[in-house]
């Protein structure tokens, strides 16, 4: 059974309108992470949480918003779409630590394609 | 320029062979260091982790770490035609202000020849 869901699979949106990327994870993990990966840029950090609360935002833009209903559930609502959006959005989770070296584990990805 | 730089973009090796994939870090507050392997059309898989100088094996892959020199590279022996898959070296700070961020480099795909 999958440890990491992510919903949909694919994803297709005009630019200008709002989409939500589906993130839970069932490894019991307390730490959950969204990265993003495009044909310009590596695997690229957005934001981490930890029981339900932001760490760390690396999003540059606000039109990016993590959203954590449950402990084990992370979505990503995207505003104002753009092309330049257009991307893997990869969901990971770990052990919660602060001495930053615990495995992540990815899900397996939303690619999202904004018209 | 990039925090994590990978070497070669890509790699061809036939099948039993031995590939070498590099990776250096220009920033020294990275502490801790990952293998990570994505298959087409999956999320990046953890291989491998190196914390300390030296060599660590897993099995087929050993990965070195040479810290003075912010190097990192990763062996894989045997090489097998399931090897192929797109690389990618990341790295995270210790005790930094960032919870647990890693930043991988760009990779390096391998395609193991049979």
């Amino acid at each position: 059974d999958p440890k990491i869901i992510q919903k949909p699979k694919y994803l297709v949106a005009v630019t200008g309108s709002e989409k939500i990327l589906i993130c839970e994870q069932y490894l019991g993990h307390n730490a959950m992470y969204w990265y993003r990966q495009s044909a310009k840029k590596p695997l690229e950090f957005m934001f981490s949480y930890s029981y339900q609360k932001l760490m760390d935002n690396q999003t540059a833009s606000s039109r990016f918003q993590p959203q954590s209903s449950k402990k084990n559930h992370l979505d990503l609502q995207i505003t104002a779409l753009k092309p330049d959006d257009s991307a893997t959005y990869f969901c990971a989770s770990s052990q919660e630590d602060w001495a930053n070296y615990a495995e992540q584990f990815f899900g397996p990805g939303t690619r999202l394609t904004v018209l | 320029q990039q925090k994590v730089q990978q070497s070669p973009e890509s790699l061809s090796v036939p099948e039993g062979g031995m590939a070498s994939l590099n990776c250096t870090s220009s920033d020294r507050n990275f502490q801790y260091f990952w293998w990570y392997r994505q298959h087409s059309g999956e999320g990046p898989k953890a291989l491998m982790s190196i914390f300390s100088d030296g060599d660590k094996k897993e099995g087929r892959f050993t990965a070195h770490l040479n810290k003075a020199s912010l190097h990192v590279s990763l062996h894989i022996r045997d090489s097998q035609p399931s090897d192929s898959a797109l690389y990618f070296c990341a790295a995270s700070e210790m005790l930094s202000g960032s919870f647990n961020k890693l930043t991988f480099g760009a990779g390096t795909r391998l395609a193991v020849c049979p």
